[in-house]
C-alpha cells in the first residue's frame, strides 16, 4: 500500500521566491497534518485538516504560510515569500479516527532557502 | 498543558547491549495517547507504537518492549540486544482526546556501534 507521498524531496530556492509543498494523504484517511523539523525548535505541528477543514492552524508561524485541502487526496503547504530562517524539513502526516489510529508520515520535504 | 521530556539527548551503546529510553509526560486529561515513532538517519519517521491511557499492560515486540507507568507518568522503551540499525533518533510524544496538539518530545539519539 502507498504511504503518505511528499514533493519534491529536496527544494533549493532563493529568498523571496514563493514555495509549493505538496502532500498526498494515505487514500481513506480523515486527518492530514503539516510539521516543521529544525534543530532549534524539534518538530513543530503547523496545520491539521479533518475531512479537508482546517481544524488548527495556530502553529503556523506567520501570514507568509498557508495552507490548503481541496480534497481528500491531496494538500498543499506554501511559503510566500520565502525566507532564509524557512529552511527546515516539512514533514506530511496522515491519520485514520485521530488520535485512535497514529499518525503516518512521509519521507519530508527538505527545504533550504538561500 | 501537556508536555513530552525525554531527559536523554543522546545513548551510545555497544552492539548486542540492552538501551532504555525515558519518556515522562504530562497532561491533567484522563483520556490520553502516547506514541513512539523512530527517526533514522535517512530521516523519515516510522511509527513504533500507540498506547491509550487506560490500557497499562507493557508490550513486546521483537527485540522492543515498552513500560507504561500511569503512577509515573512514564513511558519507557527498550531495545534489546541492540543492533547497528536500531541507531536513529527516537521521538515520544503525547495526544490528550481534549484537541490539544500533538506534542513531540525532543527526542533521544542512539548510537550503536559494532
Amino acid at each position: 500500500d502507498a504511504g503518505v507521498i511528499q514533493s519534491p524531496r529536496h527544494e533549493v530556492t532563493e529568498m523571496g521566491q514563493e514555495v509549493t509543498l505538496r502532500c498526498k494523504p494515505i487514500s481513506g484517511h480523515d486527518y492530514l497534518f503539516w510539521y516543521r523539523q529544525t534543530m532549534m525548535r524539534g518538530l513543530e505541528l503547523l496545520i491539521y485538516f479533518n475531512n479537508n477543514v482546517p481544524i488548527d492552524d495556530s502553529g503556523m508561524p506567520e501570514d507568509r504560510f498557508s495552507a490548503k485541502m481541496p480534497n481528500a487526496s491531496f494538500s498543499t503547504l506554501k511559503i510566500q515569500p520565502s525566507e532564509p530562517r524557512d529552511s527546515a524539513v516539512y514533514f506530511c502526516a496522515s491519520s485514520l479516527l485521530w488520535p485512535r489510529q497514529p499518525q503516518h508520515f512521509g519521507d519530508g520535504t527538505r527545504l533550504s532557502i538561500l | 498543558a501537556q508536555k513530552v521530556t525525554q531527559a536523554q539527548t543522546e545513548i551510545s551503546v555497544v552492539e548486542k547491549e540492552d538501551v532504555t529510553l525515558d519518556c515522562v509526560y504530562e497532561t491533567r486529561d484522563t483520556t490520553y495517547y502516547l506514541f513512539w515513532y523512530k527517526q533514522p538517519p535517512s530521516g523519515e519517521l516510522v511509527f513504533l507504537i500507540r498506547r491509550n491511557s487506560f490500557d497499562e499492560q507493557n508490550e513486546i515486540s521483537g527485540r522492543y518492549s515498552w513500560n507504561f507507568q500511569k503512577s509515573t507518568s512514564s513511558f519507557n522503551f527498550t531495545i534489546t540486544a541492540s543492533q547497528v540499525v536500531d541507531s536513529a533518533v527516537y521521538f515520544c510524544a503525547l495526544q490528550t482526546d481534549s484537541w490539544g496538539k500533538f506534542q513531540f518530545g525532543a527526542g533521544t539519539q542512539v548510537v550503536v556501534t559494532p
